[in-house]
């Protein structure tokens, strides 16, 4: 079955560093997204993206993350100077069409210490 | 924003028994979609529920869309070892594609 491939499985980055999440897509999805889940919690929306541009974000998404799509199979997460409330786990999620449920992977820990 | 009340936020029971847990929301959505998630993993689809009172049925799942379109549940029946984990809800407002997730709810089975 096809699947959602996020690397790496858990990322430690000190507090103010870049960090680059990879996510590979399911290869004829068109629409993609990031999602977060701080431990124990649920759930958030970050951003989705389609058609090489952000369609929908939310507030957590501000002007340190940014979203890239750099070649036919990647997609990617950006954290520009990351902060302790940035640890989490981040999952990529693709679908074929805007309302249906989307795959996941398996997710990305990310600890910022 | 748009809040997902899911209830139980846990449960425990007997291999066996059957299990129900619901999602109320005071907004109105589109789409209703239930996920399970194991440690470590990320969220898997079980049912995917798109037209109110629609009743969907996965297996040993049974999910339904309610008729205002403000909540959903999902049935186990029959419980086995395997259905461990967390069971999310998720809604999808009309024009949105972002999903609104629950808190979750932690199921535990005794075998």
């Amino acid at each position: 079955e096809p699947e959602v491939t996020q690397t790496p499985s858990h990322q430690v980055t000190q507090m103010g560093q870049e960090v680059i999440l990879r996510c590979v897509p399911i290869s004829n999805h068109l629409y993609f997204y990031w999602y977060r889940q701080i431990l124990g919690q649920k759930v958030e929306f970050l951003v989705s993206f389609y058609n090489n541009e952000i369609s929908e974000k939310s507030e957590i998404f501000d002007d340190q993350f940014s979203v890239e799509r750099p070649d036919g199979s990647n997609f990617t997460l950006k954290i520009r100077s990351t902060k302790l409330e940035d640890s989490a786990m981040y999952f990529c999620a693709s679908s074929d069409q805007a309302r249906y449920g989307y795959t996941f992977g398996s997710g990305t820990r990310l600890t910022v210490v | 924003g748009q809040q997902l009340n899911q209830s139980p936020q846990s449960m425990f029971i007997q291999e066996g028994e059957d299990v129900s847990m619901n999602c109320t929301s005071s907004s109105i959505f589109n789409t209703w979609l239930w996920y399970k998630q194991d440690p470590g993993e990320g969220p898997v689809l079980l049912i995917a529920l798109y037209k109110a009172g629609e009743l969907t049925s996965n297996g040993r799942l049974t999910a339904q869309f309610g008729i205002t379109r403000k909540d959903s549940f999902l049935n186990i029946s029959a419980s086995i070892p395997s259905d461990v984990g967390i069971y999310f809800c998720a809604g999808q407002l009309g024009g949105s594609e972002k999903l609104v997730f629950g808190k979750g709810t932690k199921l535990t089975v005794n075998p």
